[in-house]
């Protein structure tokens, strides 16, 4: 079974401010790791994803999430952030097969509130 | 390009009743999975269909049931609503050959259930 927890349900940060978003997962075989972004009345969008290729990922926006194994995260973050990046934030693994690889587990999700 | 589209975008029935929820994929791509999002929780999966097969199925209830038709549109069907089925359903599409979980999702579905 695969599972993932997003530690911090609402996560507050100046505009400018770097952005932590944290995810730790559990997973029995190697894992394929997912951030996706919902702004409010939409759909959610992939932001960026871990598969094995590299530890550091780069997404979409200025995000990027580095796979720590030894620590089992996958932290979402971004140098600066802007008012346009208050959304809510899901984290997801997936064992690459289940479903065609399209079988995601997310976390609970953290609501990113940016100030001015 | 139209992104994935669902309808209807919003809808309330009572308890005991049926609903179907439609969603038309993006243009080429042939897998359609199905999410269901309670409020305050992350999406659930329910199913995944590709080439009208399905090939997954979450833990749901054969209350649950899909199907997807030639033009890789989907339909959700929902038998005897409960009140617990009150969420937001999510339709998502992908093409075969991309990595796993790149999923485009609509905007999705929300049922309230009386």
């Amino acid at each position: 079974a695969q599972s993932v927890t997003q530690l911090g349900s609402h996560v507050s940060v100046s505009e400018g401010a770097l952005v932590l978003l944290r995810c730790n997962y559990s997973s029995s075989v190697p894992p394929y790791l997912f951030w996706y972004v919902q702004y409010p009345n939409q759909g959610l969008q992939l932001l960026l994803k871990y598969t094995s290729a590299a530890t550091l990922v780069k997404g979409i926006n200025g995000f990027e999430a580095e796979f720590k194994k030894s620590e089992t995260s996958f932290h979402l973050t971004k140098p600066s952030a802007h008012m346009s990046d208050a959304a809510e934030y899901f984290c997801a693994v997936s064992d690459g097969l289940t479903g065609g690889g399209n079988k995601l587990t997310f976390g609970t999700g953290t609501q990113l509130k940016v100030e001015l | 390009d139209a992104g994935v589209t669902q309808s209807p975008t919003h809808l309330i029935k009572t308890r005991g009743q049926h609903v179907t929820l439609r969603c038309s994929p993006i243009s080429g791509h042939k897998s359609v999975s199905w999410y269901q999002q309670v409020l305050g929780q992350g999406p659930q999966f329910i199913f995944q269909y590709y080439e009208k097969e399905e090939r997954g199925r979450g833990n749901f209830p054969d209350r649950f049931s899909a199907r997807q038709f030639p033009n890789y549109s989907s339909e959700l069907n929902v038998n005897a609503l409960l009140l617990g089925d009150s969420a937001l359903y999510l339709c998502a599409s992908s093409r075969r050959e991309m990595g796993p979980g790149e999923l485009f999702f609509g905007e999705g579905s929300r049922l309230t259930v009386l």
